[in-house]
């Protein structure tokens, strides 16, 4: 499975944009790169996913390298709900045992208010 | 729609016993996954299946047993706890055939919070 690096934390103000990087520089053409969160005391949550081109969703934008070895999640103005462990995950997207999802440490994203 | 439910809640094991967790999924997804997250720690995959009977060893094994006899339902055994085994227990479902975001997009559980003393 590749791997991803995050930094382990990060800080940012309320209703500042937050970019949360990624770096993946074993990506395989296949892989899509999936972001999930984890609020505290609770089960991970979908956040965001691409595979080429920036992504847009009303939680989050995912701007990807045009070489694809690293991507950012970025939070256009942050909350104090966001502060989470926020995970980066390659996923090959088609069936069989290749497509489970494999966690990192993640970075875990702190929000002053 | 109750997505994916994990019962019990919380439990507690003496060393030597032992327990079924069940996670339940209503979204009738082929996927379903196992994962344990320890204190300060990401989730690692236990075990997973990619559809009804059939099921597949992850990261870290050792210690489980699983079963997936009905398509909503996937079950995680430990048949003589141990304290290394203390930790929260993730189940997830997803559906890698399909269109949209529903294609890739994984769905888990609350939780299962395990203490073995």
């Amino acid at each position: 499975d590749a791997k991803t690096t995050q930094p382990n934390s990060m800080e940012s103000n309320e209703e500042e944009p937050v970019h949360l990087p990624c770096n993946h520089s074993t990506i395989s053409g296949t892989d899509y790169i999936h972001w999930y969160r984890q609020l505290p005391s609770q089960g991970p949550e979908y956040v965001i996913h691409g595979l080429t081109s920036n992504v847009n969703n009303r939680m989050a934008s995912l701007a990807i390298a045009e070489d694809r070895k690293s991507s950012t999640l970025i939070l256009h103005r942050a909350t104090l709900r966001d502060a989470a462990v926020y995970y980066c995950i390659l996923r090959y997207p088609y069936g069989g045992a290749t497509n489970k999802l494999i966690f990192g440490t993640g970075t875990l994203l702190a929000v002053q208010p | 729609n109750a997505g994916v439910t994990q019962t019990p809640k919380f439990r507690v094991l003496k060393t030597g016993q032992s327990m079924t967790l069940l996670c339940a999924q209503d979204m009738n997804h082929e996927y379903m996954y196992w994962y344990r997250q320890d204190p300060g720690m990401g989730l690692r995959l236990i075990h997973y299946s990619v559809g009804e009977g059939t099921t597949a060893k992850g990261e870290v094994p050792d210690g489980y047993n699983v079963s997936r006899l009905k398509k909503q339902n996937f079950l995680l055994g430990l048949e003589s706890a141990a304290p290394s085994q203390t930790s929260v227990y993730f189940c997830a479902s997803s559906d890698p055939t399909g269109g949209g975001r529903m294609n890739t997009e994984a769905f888990f559980g609350q939780g299962t919070r395990l203490t073995v003393v």
